[in-house]
């Protein structure tokens, strides 16, 4: 079964710069997984935020960035505002249908 | 503007079924799949499958294959999940979302479901 990791959790101050990473067990992901993430804020639905690597869905602030770094997709956050803390989560398209998402990372803004 | 409205909170015995429903607005039914996903307490989120809402083509996560069931009322633009045979792994909230290309766009708000006995 494939399985998707993420960095449990990051802490990042205000202002700063967080990259979080989404990857493969087995494996390296690339475009082709048509990474997407979503923003998760406590008790409410999922929000996407990126698609396709690195679109930004509409009216997602641009300090919110996708990208491929390495064997990885990634997400990363330019000057962190106090309302990003939140969970993300990737999700990757493994063909035939199918997708699967990562474990989530929790997001400190402190 | 579109806009996907779940039904409300179940609670139910482990062994029972439970049938949650979606219902959409905003958009061509038809046009677009509907996913399901859930999320356990304190757990990521994990997909489930999906349903065409025009033809009805399904595909289920190999997870949930033998327990789960998608159906839709295209007249009523609203999709259905029942999952079977539940135990108290079951007790989460579950989702639908709205399929655009390979990531889901819009999402409901979520119908929590407790399996107790």
């Amino acid at each position: 079964q494939t399985v998707v990791t993420q960095e449990p959790s990051f802490s990042v101050s205000p202002g700063g710069t967080v990259t979080l990473t989404c990857g493969l067990d087995s494996g390296s992901v690339s475009t082709s997984h048509m990474p997407s993430w979503y923003q998760q804020t406590q008790g409410q639905a999922p929000r996407i935020l990126i698609y396709n690597t690195d679109l930004r869905f509409s009216g997602v602030p641009d300090r919110f960035s996708g990208s491929i770094l390495g064997d990885k997709a990634a997400l990363t956050i330019t000057g962190a505002q106090a309302d990003d803390e939140s969970d993300y989560h990737c999700m990757l398209y493994m063909g035939s249908a199918v997708w699967v998402f990562g474990g989530g990372t929790k997001v400190t803004v402190l | 503007q579109v806009h996907l409205v779940q039904s409300g909170a179940e609670v139910k015995e482990p062994g029972s079924s439970v049938k949650i429903s979606c219902k959409a607005s905003g958009y061509p039914f038809s046009a677009y799949d509907m996913q399901w996903v859930r999320q356990g307490p304190g757990q990521s989120l994990e997909w489930m499958g999906w349903i065409n809402g025009g033809t009805g083509e399904v595909r289920y996560s190999e997870n949930f294959q033998v327990r789960v069931t998608f159906t839709t009322d295209t007249f009523a633009n609203t999709g259905y999940m029942e999952l079977s045979h539940l135990t108290s792994e079951d007790t989460a909230v579950y989702f639908c979302a709205k399929t655009r290309g390979n990531f889901f766009d819009f999402w409901g708000q979520g119908t929590p479901v407790i399996v107790s006995s």
